[in-house]
């Protein structure tokens, strides 16, 4: 089963930033936490992962807390492409992924 | 990045048939996985495709219903058995490198099946 839990949906405005929740509070030492995003009809896409820093790439940033007990993906201009389901997972190295339910975002107008 | 190739992207076959999906990848890959989307569902695991030995099935899915093969490091099968109407569902190919290789995984694109 996943172990990690996320918003089931949220909404966000178009050009603002969008800050999606995962907590992940049993994560073990060994685990990084990984971010997919699925756009409708699309296989699943790599967003971002880290272990215990915060992560930046082109696509969005990752904030982890100090305890790794819960991070935060930050899409810092969410455009209407944005709309996806995003999945917060831990993940250690070869391991296989487990895919909860995600978070549903909507990019509005 | 590792291009993943799913073949066919969708079908609809009759109840009592049997499907094979084809998965291959630009390049070796170590692990290669099968899961199933229901529908409006999140992704579940079938299995781990095993070079040169069997697939590792998760609980819930069995070697006779889902026979999987991986004869080498850049493709893989997936066979749909004896297919009843809940077989319908996207099945997706993911490809991870393992600790030596890539950091994250890879997607096909699905394949989209439908039973009637």
């Amino acid at each position: 089963d996943a172990k990690t839990t996320q918003p089931t949906s949220m909404d966000c405005a178009e050009g603002r930033a969008a800050n999606l929740p995962c907590n992940h509070s049993t994560i073990s030492g060994n685990e990084y936490v990984y971010w997919y995003r699925q756009i409708h009809s699309q296989g699943p896409q790599y967003i971002i992962h880290g272990l215990k820093n915060n992560e930046t790439n082109e696509m969005a940033s990752l904030i982890i807390t100090e305890d790794r007990k819960s991070s935060t993906l930050i899409l810092p201009h969410a455009t209407l492409r944005d709309t996806a389901v995003y999945y917060c997972i831990e993940k250690a190295a070869g391991n296989k992924l487990t895919f909860g339910g995600g978070t549903r975002v909507l990019v509005k107008p | 990045s590792a291009v993943i190739s799913q073949k066919p992207s969708r079908d609809i076959c009759q109840r009592g048939t049997s499907l094979t999906i084809q998965c291959q990848v630009d390049s070796q890959v170590t692990m290669m996985f099968w899961y199933r989307q229901q529908p409006g569902q999140s992704l579940t695991l079938i299995a781990t495709a095993n070079q040169g030995s069997e697939a590792t099935y998760e609980s819930g899915f069995v070697i006779d219903k889902f026979p999987i093969s991986r004869p080498n490091l850049t493709f893989s099968t997936l066979t749909v058995s004896n297919m009843s109407p809940e077989d319908s569902s996207i099945y997706l190919c993911s490809v991870d490198g393992g600790a030596g290789t890539y950091t994250e995984a890879f997607f096909g694109q699905g394949t989209r099946l439908t039973v009637v």
